[in-house]
């Protein structure tokens, strides 16, 4: 069964270091997003992307953070200047926007680590 | 701003008891999702609602939507130990790439 992959699993980086997370979505779907869930807490949507561009964010989705699909499989996203506070556990999803369902299918996660 | 609610936040139950978990919404929305999360783990779709009245079944676990109400439901019927996770409804709406705005989770650990 097709699923979306992340990785790497686990990153642990200094404050101020640029990550990068990436994702493999499904290969049929259009529509990718992230979100986050900080330890403990509920799931927040970050940005969602659509035909090369983004088409929503939030308000946590800051000039700190991009997203990127250089190429035909992954999609990424970018953490210029990470701050203690951007710990947590980065979901990716992808959809294939259909009449009667677009469910969001997740990843497995990248845990970030800033210290 | 949209707010989805969950009650309750933690749920202890024991096996072959029958709960529900309550999902209240505050702005209208037409579709209303079901995850469930086990620990250190990704989310997994259990449930789509898509209209009013809408309920969708798979074994013991049964999910409702009330658009009116602004509220779903989950229902859990005669609980196994396997379904201790946690659970996240997440209201979304019909559009290109339409965000999730998921509820605050409850807890479920079902005891022998």
């Amino acid at each position: 069964e097709p699923e979306v992959t992340q990785t790497p699993s686990h990153q642990v980086t200094q404050m101020g270091q640029e990550v990068i997370l990436r994702c493999v979505p499904i290969s049929n779907h259009l529509y990718f997003y992230w979100y986050r869930q900080i330890l403990g807490q509920k799931v927040e949507f970050l940005v969602s992307f659509y035909n090369n561009e983004i088409s929503e964010k939030s308000e946590i989705f800051d000039d700190q953070f991009s997203v990127e699909r250089p190429d035909g499989s992954n999609f990424t996203l970018k953490i210029r200047s990470t701050k203690l506070e951007d710990s947590a556990m980065y979901f990716c999803a992808s959809s294939e926007l259909l009449p009667n369902t677009d469910t969001q299918y997740f990843g497995p996660g990248t845990r970030l680590t800033v210290l | 701003e949209l707010k989805v609610e969950q009650n309750p936040l933690f749920l202890s139950m024991q096996e072959g008891k029958n709960y529900t978990i309550y999902c209240n919404y505050s702005t209208t929305s037409d579709r209303l999702y079901w995850y469930r999360q086990d620990p250190g783990k990704s989310l997994e779709s259990l449930f789509v609602l898509l209209s009013n009245g809408a309920v969708k079944q798979e074994g013991r676990l049964m999910a409702s939507l009330d658009t009116k109400a602004r509220l779903s439901t989950l229902h859990i019927t005669a609980a196994v130990h396997d379904l201790s996770a946690t659970y996240f409804c997440a209201v979304g709406n019909t559009g290109t790439a339409s965000k999730l705005t998921f509820g605050t989770g409850t807890r479920l650990q079902v005891t022998l």
